[in-house]
């Protein structure tokens, strides 16, 4: 049982790059999140999800788009990478008996725009 | 518009003393307040969480209080140890989603 795992873990882009982060989770959780965390500001949520097929906007989702095609996989992209958006981010699950209760973290992919 | 504000920005603590932070929010359709912990490199992980018909709730060192009226909560992590030494955030969950506080960086030297 792997959990939450997050691919790459590290990325190096170039401003008006393109990208995908991709999630995936084996616990067979209905719900689905991606944040960005920057220094002295906390976890932010970008978009998330709450089943297979469906996505909604977070806190912060300018400039990010995601997709949701099959329940395990939560995939988060950025169409042109700007310097704004160098960032550790993080993917997150919950079961649906607790909606957003408690979140299964991945280990994050640290971003850098150049 | 920050929705969960969070106390102080950073701790330090003698081994064996008392790490307290504290959280306050503004949304009253919050409905349940998890802290996580997160260490250097790795992602937030969940040490305890209270809803808000509870006044306190206590899982071994750690003890969440909770003041339903004043719309603040707080931890306090008793006899800290150097492994306590990581990033602290409180949250409050509303509409399937969590808002987080800014975190707490906590050093506990030995």
């Amino acid at each position: 049982n792997a959990g939450v795992t997050q691919t790459p873990k590290f990325r190096v882009l170039k401003t008006g790059q393109s990208m995908t982060l991709l999630c995936a989770q084996d616990m067979n959780h209905e719900y689905m999140y991606w944040y960005r965390q920057d220094p002295g500001m906390g976890l932010r949520l970008i978009h998330y999800s709450v089943g297979e097929g469906t996505t909604a906007k977070g806190e912060v989702p300018d400039g990010y788009n995601v997709s949701r095609l099959k329940k395990q996989n939560f995939l988060l992209g950025l169409e042109s990478a700007a310097p704004s958006q160098t960032s550790v981010y993080f993917c997150a699950s919950s079961q649906t008996s607790v909606p957003a209760g408690e979140q299964y973290f991945g280990p994050g992919t640290r971003l850098t725009v150049t | 518009q920050q929705q969960v504000k969070q106390s102080p920005q950073s701790l330090i603590v003698q081994k064996g003393g008392i790490s307290i932070i504290n959280c306050a929010y503004e949304n009253t359709a919050f409905d349940y307040f998890p802290w996580y912990q997160q260490f250097p490199g790795k992602g937030p992980a969940l040490l305890i969480a209270i809803r808000p018909d509870v006044s306190e709730k206590k899982e071994g060192r750690f003890t969440i209080s909770f003041n339903k009226s004043a719309k603040q909560f707080s931890s306090h992590i008793m006899d800290s140890q150097p492994g306590d030494s990581a990033t602290y955030f409180c949250a409050a969950r509303g509409n399937y989603k969590l808002t987080f506080g800014k975190g707490t960086l906590l050093t506990v030297n030995p």
